[in-house]
């Protein structure tokens, strides 16, 4: 069975700093990989999907993260935090098909002045 | 384009009552999910409907029950609430068809079993 794991359940950062959050993954067959982003009070958003196509995939408000096959990594950065940035970020799995999407146990993001 | 759009957003029960949490959405998906959120253990799949007229058990399917009335709307009753089932529920929905891979979630409704 397919599963994430995300390292860290909250991140701290400077506006304007690198953000980057982690996570591995485990699967048996190829994967579809997710990262969502959630703000208080609401529904989950995607931010981007590596899909098997290139292996570093660009999304929505500056973020991007890379499959490592090698490493069983899809971590997502940010060049720069913005204030706008925190929330909490789910990384998440699933085979081919999506019968069934699998979400990592989150990881909040705190961008300080 | 309301999207998928959940009622009730907040409920408090006691323990042993049942409810029903509807969900619907108007985007003519084919598949439709309901999941819980839980603090430090992320989302949990409790079913999901992958077309209409079917239904399958995902990760946490005890104490639930769920209903694909039609293509557009997936209800999920508890029919005796216990306080292990607070919790916050999103239902999301997902076109597999279109190639897009990409799940929209409603707003969430906010449950407490006292």
């Amino acid at each position: 069975a397919q599963s994430v794991t995300q390292l860290g359940s909250h991140v701290s950062v400077s506006e304007g700093a690198l953000v980057l959050l982690r996570c591995n993954y485990s699967s048996s067959v190829p994967p579809y990989l997710f990262w969502y982003v959630q703000y208080p009070n609401q529904g989950l958003q995607l931010l981007l999907k590596y899909t098997s196509a290139a292996t570093l995939v660009k999304g929505i408000n500056g973020f991007e993260a890379e499959f490592k096959k090698s490493e069983t990594s899809f971590h997502l950065t940010k060049p720069s935090a913005h204030m706008s940035d925190a929330a909490e970020y789910f990384c998440a799995v699933s085979e081919r098909g999506f019968q069934k999407l699998v979400f990592g146990t989150g990881t909040r993001l705190l961008v300080s002045p | 384009n309301a999207g998928v759009t959940q009622t009730p957003k907040f409920q408090v029960l006691k323990t042993g009552q049942s409810m029903t949490l509807q969900c619907a959405q108007d985007m003519n998906h084919n598949s439709m999910y309901w999941y819980r959120q839980d603090p430090g253990m992320g989302l949990r799949l409790i079913y999901y409907s992958a077309s209409e007229g079917t239904t399958d058990k995902g990760e946490v399917p005890n104490g639930y029950n769920v209903s694909r009335l039609n293509k557009r709307e997936f209800s999920l009753r508890l029919e005796s609430a216990a306080p292990s089932q607070t919790s916050v529920y999103f239902c999301a929905s997902i076109d597999l068809g279109q190639g897009e891979e990409k799940l929209f979630f409603g707003s969430g409704t906010q449950l407490s079993v006292l």
